[in-house]
Parts: structure tokens; C-alpha cells; sequence
């Protein structure tokens, strides 16, 4: 069975830092890209960042770009987010998803989320 | 970037109503279409991937269509566990999301 498992959120002061983990079992995990979603409260999903198998290739939503990091331990079957700098506006639950290599590309398989508050 | 726009942003409807909703995109994006189902404090769900294809494990009932800049997911014989919010997600270029249709039940 498919699983991805986030862990790593809590409650960061703004201009603090964080990660995040994924955890990931039940597919090869080497074989597919990944990447992270998120939801403020009461909002919309938001793409963060993507990663190809390899983790040779990522990529970022503006928002976030250059102040957070995607990468991957294909060994342990295990993604990250390390995010720095953080502002008010990061507070949301934090998804990690297995992206599908089917045409169209979507995010077949999500965990449950980890909630990231950025506040003093 | 490219910009999706779903309508209507909520909507009210009857178990064995007919529902649609529509995603329109800023630009082209051919077929690279998915949609999502999300309940209250659940992760979301794929429905839909490519603009049309069904996922495996979803009832026959949620269907895709369109391409290019204006996509539709119909919903028929709207059962109870439908009312949810839904999202469309363009993978054309990096990747966005709809604002969300969130369905209630009238």
C-alpha cells in the first residue's frame, strides 16, 4: 500500500526555520517525483516545490523561492523541506504528495499534512 | 503564470442533482487538467487526471471534460459523500491550483 507520511511542523517564530519530513513506502520511491502542497486555514492548495526522482531538478513557487529547500534521501526513502526565513503568511498545513507519471502528471497519492505556525 | 479560475466558487445542490463546475485557464494548457475532491480537514483526493481520465477507484458518476483554456467535472446522481470542495490544477506549466468550488448541500 502507498503511504507518505509527514512529520516536522510545529509552532516557528517569524524568521525562524523548520523542517519537514515525508516519509514514503509502498512504491519505488526513487522512481517518482515528489513535491509539496499547502493550505493556510481556511484557504486554497498552494504548489510550494517539486522534485524529480533523481533529485536532480526542483522547483519552486515564487512565494517561496529562495528561501525554501526541497530534497530527497532516496535511500531512506525520505523527502524534505527545509524552510528558512519563514513569515506569517507560511502558516498553513504542509502536504506531501507522490506525483504520478500518467499524463497530466497529478498528485495520485497525499499524506495527511503537518501544521507549520508561524507566529511570536 | 498561468491562472485558473473555477466558477462558481459555491454551490447548492440535492442528493440526484446534476452538478458542473468549470475551470478556466489564463492560457492554453491542452489536456493538463486535473481535479481534486477535498473534505473538511481530510487531504485531498484525485478524481480526475488529464482533463478526462478517470482514477482508478472513482465512481463513474464524477466526470471530465475540455481542453485547452475551459474544462468542466460534472457530477450526476450527486450522492451525500460528494458535498466537498473541489480544485482544478493545471501541470502545464509548473503547476497551479483553482480557487476551490466548495458543494453543499441544498
Amino acid at each position: 500500500e502507498v503511504q507518505v507520511l509527514e512529520s516536522g511542523g510545529g509552532l516557528v517564530q517569524p524568521g525562524g526555520s523548520l523542517r519537514l519530513s515525508c516519509a514514503a513506502s509502498g512504491f519505488t520511491f526513487s522512481s517518482f517525483a515528489m513535491a509539496w502542497v499547502r493550505q493556510a486555514p481556511g484557504k486554497g492548495l498552494e504548489w510550494v516545490s517539486s522534485i524529480i526522482g533523481s533529485g536532480v531538478s526542483t522547483y519552486y513557487a515564487d512565494s517561496v523561492k529562495g528561501r525554501f529547500t526541497i530534497s530527497r534521501d532516496n535511500s531512506q526513502k525520505t523527502m524534505y523541506l527545509q524552510m528558512n526565513s519563514l513569515r506569517a503568511d507560511d502558516t498553513a498545513v504542509y502536504y506531501c504528495t507522490k506525483r504520478s507519471p500518467v499524463v497530466g502528471f497529478p498528485d495520485d497519492y497525499w499524506g495527511q499534512g503537518t501544521m507549520v505556525t508561524v507566529s511570536s | 503564470d498561468i491562472q485558473m479560475t473555477q466558477s462558481p466558487s459555491s454551490l447548492s445542490a440535492s442528493v440526484g442533482d446534476v452538478v458542473t463546475i468549470t475551470c478556466r485557464a489564463s492560457q492554453g494548457i491542452s489536456s493538463s487538467l486535473n481535479w481534486y475532491q477535498q473534505k473538511p480537514g481530510k487531504a485531498p483526493k484525485l478524481l480526475i487526471y488529464a482533463a478526462s481520465s478517470l482514477q482508478i477507484g472513482v465512481p463513474s458518476r464524477f466526470s471530465g471534460s475540455g481542453s485547452g483554456t475551459d474544462f468542466t467535472l460534472t457530477i450526476t446522481n450527486l450522492q451525500p459523500e460528494d458535498f466537498a470542495t473541489y480544485y482544478c490544477q493545471q501541470t502545464y506549466s509548473a503547476r497551479a491550483f483553482g480557487q476551490g468550488t466548495k458543494l453543499e448541500i441544498k
